[in-house]
């Protein structure tokens, strides 16, 4: 079954540093999305993007963050300087379509230590 | 505001028991419903979902969640548990023109042998 790969699994970063994660989306799926789960908290939407553009982001998503598709596979969430309340899981998820039937597959998750 | 809310941080159940685990939602309009799955140290693997129609509606793994309007609940249930089933399980909800995923505080699902 197709998956939604990130790298790297567990990222460690000095505080003030630039982070880049990186996600493989499902091949054949039009629109992206990042989450994160600071620990011991739920779930939270960060941004939707689809046709190269922000369809949706929430109020975390400043300007210190940003999404980027590179290429025809790639799909990356930078952190220009880093917080020490940045330290989270970060989910990358896609979805075939972007309607609200439309079930969003996740990826393992990218650990981040902000030190 | 939209929310989500999972009453039970553990439930815990013997196999070959039936499982329920609780949901409740609020949102402006038609709610789309979502249950996930996740286990250690993986991401959040989707079971089922509930757009419209039947109220009771049949994911993967024999899961399944019934969705009552009026009481704004979509419980997932399984007639029979097996250890493997042990995991942490999150509902999830979407508003119409919204891409976001509201999701709840998570279950944590302990299945007996």
């Amino acid at each position: 079954e197709p998956e939604v790969t990130q790298t790297p699994s567990h990222q460690v970063t000095q505080m003030g540093q630039e982070v880049i994660l990186r996600c493989v989306p499902i091949s054949n799926h039009l629109y992206f999305y990042w989450y994160r789960q600071i620990l011991g908290q739920k779930v939270e939407f960060l941004v939707s993007f689809y046709n190269n553009e922000i369809s949706e982001k929430s109020e975390i998503f400043d300007d210190q963050f940003s999404v980027e598709r590179p290429d025809g596979s790639n799909f990356t969430l930078k952190i220009r300087s880093t917080k020490l309340e940045d330290s989270a899981m970060y989910f990358c998820a896609s979805s075939e379509e972007g309607g609200q039937g439309q079930p969003q597959h996740f990826g393992d998750g990218t650990r981040l230590s902000i030190l | 505001a939209q929310s989500v809310a999972q009453p039970e941080d553990q439930v815990n159940v013997a196999e070959g028991n039936p499982l329920t685990v609780k949901c409740t939602y609020s949102v402006s309009g038609n709610p789309y419903l979502f249950w996930y799955v996740q286990y250690p140290n993986r991401g959040l693997q989707f079971l089922l979902k509930y757009i419209t129609g039947d109220n009771l509606v049949k994911g993967s793994y024999g899961f399944e969640a019934e969705f009552n309007k009026s009481q704004t609940s979509f419980h997932l249930k399984k007639p029979s548990a097996l250890v493997s089933d042990s995991a942490l399980y999150f509902c999830a909800v979407r508003r119409g023109g919204s891409y976001k995923l509201i999701f709840g505080s998570g279950t944590r699902l302990l299945v007996r042998p």
